[in-house]
C-alpha cells in the first residue's frame, strides 16, 4: 500500500547544530504538510507545501517539496532546546477526501 | 478560542465494554478525522468524515465505528474494545482537508 517513509527515526544534536528530516512517498502527492508534536502534546500544524520544488521558510525552519512531489525535507538551522519534539510529514495522493498518510516521525532531542 | 476538544482524556476499561470517545470542534470545519498513535507506528488514520453523514475508512478502521450527525461532533465508538486498541487517540478537524487541527488526545487502556 501507499507509504510515507520518514528518516531518521531519532536524531540527537547539540544546541546550535543543524537538523534535517526527510520524507519520501511511494506515490506522487498532491501536497505535503509538516507537524510538530512536543513530548506529551498533540501534533501542531507547521506548514503546507503544494507546488513542485516549493521552498518555504519559517524563521530557522526551511521546508522543501521535491520536484517530483514525492519527497520533502525539513531543515532546522542552529537548533534550540525549544525545537525538541517529534516532526511528522503527512501527504495525500490526490484530491481531498482520500486518506491522509503520516510518516512515522523524527524525534529530535537537543542537549545544551 | 478555536479548538478541538476530546473526552475523556484518559480512560481505563475492560475488554468488551462498549465505549465512546467524543470529539467536538468549534471552527465550523467540514472535515474531521480520528487517528491512533502507537510507539514506532506513528499516526494512523482510523476514519474520516468529509461532511455530515459522510464518513469513510482510513488505514486502520477495524474494531471502530464513527458517526457524523452534526457538523461539530465526530464521536469514535468501540463496540467491543480489545487490548490491541490500547493507544493514544487524536481527533482532528480541517477546513481544507489537508491542514489538520488536533485535539489534546485520549489515552485509552483496555485491560
Amino acid at each position: 500500500g501507499q507509504q510515507v517513509m520518514q528518516i531518521p527515526q531519532y536524531q540527537h544534536v547539540q544546541e546550535g547544530e543543524d537538523f534535517t528530516t526527510y520524507c519520501n512517498s511511494s506515490t506522487t502527492l498532491s501536497n505535503i504538510q509538516w507537524y510538530k508534536q512536543r513530548p506529551g502534546g498533540h501534533p501542531v500544524f507547521l506548514i503546507q507545501l503544494v507546488k513542485s520544488g516549493e521552498v518555504k521558510k519559517q524563521k530557522r525552519l526551511t521546508f522543501q517539496f521535491g520536484e517530483a512531489k514525492k519527497n520533502s525535507s525539513l531543515h532546522i538551522t542552529a537548533t534550540q532546546t525549544t525545537d525538541v519534539g517529534t516532526y511528522f510529514c503527512a501527504g495525500s495522493p490526490n484530491q481531498a477526501g482520500t486518506a491522509l498518510i503520516f510518516g512515522k516521525g523524527t524525534t529530535l532531542s537537543v542537549s545544551s | 478560542e478555536a479548538q478541538v476538544t476530546q473526552n475523556p482524556r484518559y480512560l481505563i476499561t475492560v475488554t468488551g465494554k462498549k465505549l465512546t470517545v467524543t470529539c467536538s470542534q468549534n471552527m465550523n470545519h467540514e472535515y474531521m478525522s480520528w487517528y491512533r498513535q502507537d510507539p514506532g507506528l506513528g499516526l494512523r488514520q482510523i476514519y474520516y468524515s468529509m461532511n455530515v453523514e459522510v464518513t469513510d475508512k482510513g488505514d486502520v478502521p477495524e474494531g471502530y465505528k464513527v458517526s457524523r450527525k452534526e457538523k461539530r461532533n465526530f464521536p469514535l465508538i468501540l463496540e467491543s474494545p480489545s487490548p490491541n486498541q490500547t493507544s493514544l487517540y487524536f481527533c482532528a478537524s480541517s477546513g481544507d482537508w489537508y491542514t489538520q487541527y488536533f485535539g489534546p488526545g485520549t489515552r485509552l487502556t483496555v485491560l
